[in-house]
C-alpha cells in the first residue's frame, strides 16, 4: 500500500463546476500536509498548505481529517486554467515529504 | 525559477555512461532534495541534504550518489546509468519563512538507452 494515495482520475468537469479530490495517508506521524499543482512537463508548485482547522484560499478549500487520515481539496467555480495534476503531500519530520501520484483534472469549456 | 537552477534540462545517455545533474540555489536555505518522477509512481525522494556537508538516503538511493560541498549546490551523480533511471529529476529546497514549502527546480528529463 502506498503511503499517500490519491485517485488518479482524470476528472473531467465543465467550467464552473465544483470538484473535490481526496487523499489518504497511512503514516499517523505525519504532521504537515500540502496540495501541490503540477502542469504538464513542469515542476510541482505549492497550491496550499492544509491546516488542522481547514483553510480557504479564494476558490480553493482544503480540509484535514486526522482521525480518518485523509485530506481533501475542493475547487469551486472551476476555470479552464485549473486543468492540471494535483499532488497530495504528507510530511513527517524535516525531510520526509511523501507525494501521492496525483489526480488529473481537466476543465472543459 | 530563479531560486533553484537545474542543469541540464535534457540528457540522453547510453547504458553504463556516467553523468552529474547539477542543482544550485540562490535562496540561502539549508535543506535540499533530489526527487525522481515516473508515470504512476509520483515523486520519490532519492537523497536529501539537511545542510552543507551532510547527506541522507531517501526512498530510492540505489544507483545514485550525491554531493553537497557548499550551501548553494547539491549534485546528483549516476555512476553507471541504467534504463531504469530514465526519469524526470527534480531538485528542491525546503523554504521555511513563516510557512513551509518545497520549492522545485524546473527538472531534468533523462533518458537512458
Amino acid at each position: 500500500r502506498k503511503e499517500v494515495e490519491q485517485d488518479p482520475g482524470p476528472f473531467n468537469v465543465p467550467e464552473g463546476a465544483t470538484v473535490a479530490f481526496n487523499c489518504t495517508y497511512s503514516n499517523s506521524a505525519s504532521q504537515s500536509f500540502f496540495w501541490y499543482r503540477q502542469d504538464c512537463r513542469k515542476e510541482p508548485k505549492l497550491l496550499m498548505s492544509v491546516y488542522s482547522s481547514g483553510n480557504e484560499d479564494g476558490r480553493f478549500t482544503a480540509q484535514l481529517n486526522r482521525a480518518s487520515q485523509y485530506i481533501s481539496l475542493l475547487i469551486r467555480d472551476s476555470k479552464l486554467s485549473d486543468s492540471a495534476t494535483y499532488l497530495c503531500v504528507a510530511g513527517s519530520g524535516t525531510y520526509k515529504y511523501i507525494f501521492g501520484t496525483g489526480t488529473r483534472l481537466k476543465v472543459l469549456a | 525559477n530563479a531560486g533553484v537552477t537545474q542543469t541540464p534540462k535534457f540528457q540522453v545517455l547510453k547504458t553504463g555512461q556516467s553523468m552529474t545533474l547539477q542543482c544550485a540555489q540562490d535562496m540561502n536555505h539549508n535543506s535540499m532534495y533530489w526527487y525522481r518522477q515516473d508515470p504512476g509512481m509520483g515523486l520519490r525522494l532519492i537523497y536529501y541534504s539537511a545542510s552543507e556537508g551532510t547527506t541522507d538516503k531517501g526512498e530510492v538511493p540505489n544507483g545514485y550518489n550525491v554531493s553537497r560541498l557548499n550551501k548553494r549546490e547539491f549534485s546528483l551523480r549516476l555512476e553507471s546509468a541504467a534504463p531504469s533511471q530514465t526519469s524526470v529529476y527534480f531538485c528542491a529546497i525546503l523554504y521555511r519563512g513563516g510557512y513551509e514549502k518545497l520549492f522545485f527546480g524546473s527538472g531534468t528529463q533523462l533518458s537512458v538507452l
